[in-house]
């Protein structure tokens, strides 16, 4: 089984409507991201969470929220989807004792008509 | 503004014909300079950490080395297995950030 899932893989969407794309994580690390991925551009990090406590803006946060159900889960959301928010999302995780390797899930990819 | 870009943005290379990436960077207060793979449908995966100038890792094919100013992976006698798409990736000493760079499209045709 896949360290970091991501559910679901593919949505197609309507403008305005609320979407919340899901994290889970088997290998037990405290800490957590959310990124976007749009073509030509590089990963962009939205939120990040280093406990359950802890959420934290990225770069680009504007129009998206997030939460952190346990130490394995971290949802993002988009409260009123909008088509510029189309793009391929992942979620990351990191290891308190090595931060600067982070292991990615496969991917969401969200198209926001 | 902190500043990552890579070259070329595609690479098409014939089996065994050895190359290197390019990533250069602007920033202030270099803490690390990271090396993913991202294949196609799936998320990036970690190949290197970089700290200081002069610093090289090697992992099979793969080498990445770092100046003050940009990083090269070099790739010696690919092989068409090591088509995917290669980010770049810095993080500072002031933030939490990781930067990542667009990325180079790597095709090695047999």
């Amino acid at each position: 089984d896949a360290d970091v899932t991501q559910t679901p893989r593919n949505r197609i969407t309507k403008t305005g409507k609320r979407i919340m794309l899901e994290c889970s994580q088997t290998k037990g690390h405290d800490r957590m991201y959310w990124y976007r991925q749009d073509p030509g551009l590089g990963l962009q990090l939205i939120y990040y969470s280093f406990d359950v406590k802890d959420i934290n803006k990225g770069e680009i946060s504007d129009g998206y929220s997030v939460s952190r159900q346990a130490q394995a889960k971290f949802s993002l959301s988009l409260e009123s989807a909008i088509p510029n928010q189309t793009a391929l999302y992942f979620c990351a995780t990191s290891d308190y004792r090595d931060t600067d390797t982070q292991y990615f899930g496969p991917g969401t990819r969200l198209t926001v008509l | 503004e902190d500043q990552v870009t890579q070259s070329p943005e595609a690479l098409r290379l014939q089996e065994g014909e050895s190359s290197s990436l390019n990533c250069s960077y602007t920033v202030s207060g270099l803490r690390g300079l990271f090396w993913y793979r991202q294949d196609p449908g799936k998320g990036p995966e970690f190949l290197f950490t970089l700290y200081s100038a002069g610093e090289e890792k090697e992992k099979e094919r793969l080498k990445a080395t770092l100046t003050k100013k940009e990083s090269f992976l070099h790739i010696t006698a690919p092989k068409p297995e090591d088509s995917a798409t290669y980010l770049c990736a810095v993080r500072t000493h002031n933030n939490n950030d990781m930067r990542f760079g667009a990325g180079t499209r790597l095709t090695v045709k047999p």
